[in-house]
């Protein structure tokens, strides 16, 4: 059973250039959350999907960020304009359903901006 | 809104030893959920053990246990005969009851480091 893939694991990106960030959730999950880590820092919750629809994101940025869970294909968190800010470790999690179900995370994706 | 506070920023243990992590949560709800997830050096989150708060029961996972006082809003995390494998950085975790608002509220982590 393979667990929640992320890709790309490294992206490095310059400045006002866009970042695409992907996941899959595990395999019959459709809720996904993505997550962001600053170094030093615990992870902060950023925007809750279900397929096609977003749920909660009380924690996206205001401007720059998206993101979508199309009912084909993986998840995807945007990033435009990147700024040197937006350097972080971004993960998704998944579960099989909301509420009491334990989200399982990815690796990872680490966003480096020049 | 919910805060999850993690005092200890390092822990040191011998192997083979226990070692207990402190966590304390701030929350106005009743009902809601507690996690403690592990971060190796491969950056992985793994969830080590989960806490219902209704459930009276303090969780165990093999080794690891967890002490839950709820009217302390305190949620600890012993490790029992520590091993190498178990060095990393160890986040609590605090999710409320009920959809819609569904994300993980994390605290800023506890390194710890096992001494052979």
């Amino acid at each position: 059973n393979a667990g929640v893939m992320q890709n790309p694991r490294h992206l490095v990106r310059r400045r006002g250039q866009e970042a695409r960030l992907r996941c899959s959730p595990m395999k019959g999950h459709s809720h996904v959350y993505w997550y962001r880590q600053l170094p030093e820092e615990g992870l902060k919750f950023m925007v809750y999907l279900q397929k096609e629809n977003i749920i909660d994101e009380s924690g996206m940025p205001k401007e720059r960020f998206s993101a979508e869970f199309p009912k084909e294909g993986p998840s995807i968190l945007r990033i435009q304009q990147v700024v040197r800010g937006d350097s972080a470790a971004y993960f998704c999690a998944s579960s099989l359903a909301g509420g009491p179900d334990t989200q399982y995370f990815g690796p990872g994706t680490r966003l480096t901006v020049l | 809104a919910q805060t999850v506070t993690q005092s200890q920023p390092e822990m040191s243990v011998q192997e083979a030893e226990t070692v207990t992590l402190s966590c304390t949560y701030d929350t106005s709800e009743s009902d809601y959920y507690l996690f403690w997830y592990k971060q190796p050096p491969s950056r992985q989150m793994i969830l080590v053990i989960r806490q219902e708060a209704y459930k009276q029961q303090n969780a165990t996972e093999n080794r690891f246990s967890v002490n839950f006082q709820k009217a302390a809003k305190s949620f600890s995390l012993k490790i029992s005969d520590s091993q190498l494998g178990d060095a990393a950085m160890y986040f609590c975790a605090y999710r409320r009851w009920g959809g819609g608002a569904d994300g993980l509220t994390f605290g800023k982590g506890t390194h710890l480091i096992i001494q052979p």
